[in-house]
């Protein structure tokens, strides 16, 4: 079945630091891969998607790049900061021609940003 | 738009009981999925609809779990009896994807549930 594997956190980093945060996948077919953040207390909260191979998803200083090739969907930002502080979440949603099916979750990556 | 609305935010009960959490979904949207987050095994789909017809049940825990959508704009999640492995963060969403098949979800804020 579908699956997404994110790097385990926490991950700290200072402020102004560049950001990486891994994530790879196995799906049949053509799937649509997203970055969700969830804040403290609150939902999830779409940051970014792509939906075909070498899209560049990008939002907020954020960037992923859809890799076919290597079945992967890093997170990047070249300079944090505090406010960036939040669970990171990898998913995958099939497509479907038309319909939809639930997302499958990478575990997610607890993010630290210190002043 | 007001976004996925669910209630209650937050949910105290005694093992045994019977919970009800409610999500209302964006208007338009003909999808609802209904997750839950725990620690341990992360965020897992439990059950969506399609115009309130319910597609995929597969992840729903046990017996003891029951999800409706008697219309296109509410849905309920019901546990009875709860049980303290029940605690967790249940989340609802919902989603449009039209004929371009995009599976973009946009999620309630949730309610946290714990059980006694």
């Amino acid at each position: 079945g579908d699956s997404v594997t994110q790097m385990e956190g926490p991950v700290t980093l200072s402020e102004e630091a560049f950001l990486t945060i891994n994530c790879t996948y196995t799906a049949t077919g053509y799937p649509s891969l997203f970055w969700y953040v969830q804040y403290p207390g609150e939902g999830l909260q779409l940051l970014l998607k792509a939906t075909k191979a070498d899209d560049k998803g990008s939002n907020k200083g954020f960037e992923a790049t859809y890799r076919k090739e290597t079945t992967s969907f890093h997170l990047e930002k070249g300079s944090v900061q505090v406010s960036d502080s939040a669970v990171y979440f990898c998913a995958l949603g099939p497509y479907s021609g038309g319909g939809a099916d639930g997302l499958t979750f990478g575990k997610g990556t607890h993010l630290i940003i210190q002043p | 738009d007001a976004g996925v609305i669910q209630s209650p935010r937050h949910e105290v009960t005694e093992m045994g009981q019977e919970v009800t959490l409610r999500c209302k979904p964006i208007s338009g949207h003909d999808y609802l999925f209904w997750y839950r987050q725990t620690m341990m095994r992360g965020l897992e789909l439990l059950i969506y609809f399609n115009n309130n017809v319910p597609i995929d049940d597969s992840g729903m825990p046990e017996d003891r779990f029951s999800a409706k959508m008697p219309n296109a704009s509410f849905s309920t999640l019901k546990i009875q009896p709860s049980e303290p492995r029940d605690s967790a963060v249940y989340f609802c969403a919902s989603s449009s994807p039209g004929q371009r098949g995009l599976n973009e979800q946009f999620f309630g804020p949730g309610t946290r549930l714990t059980v006694l």
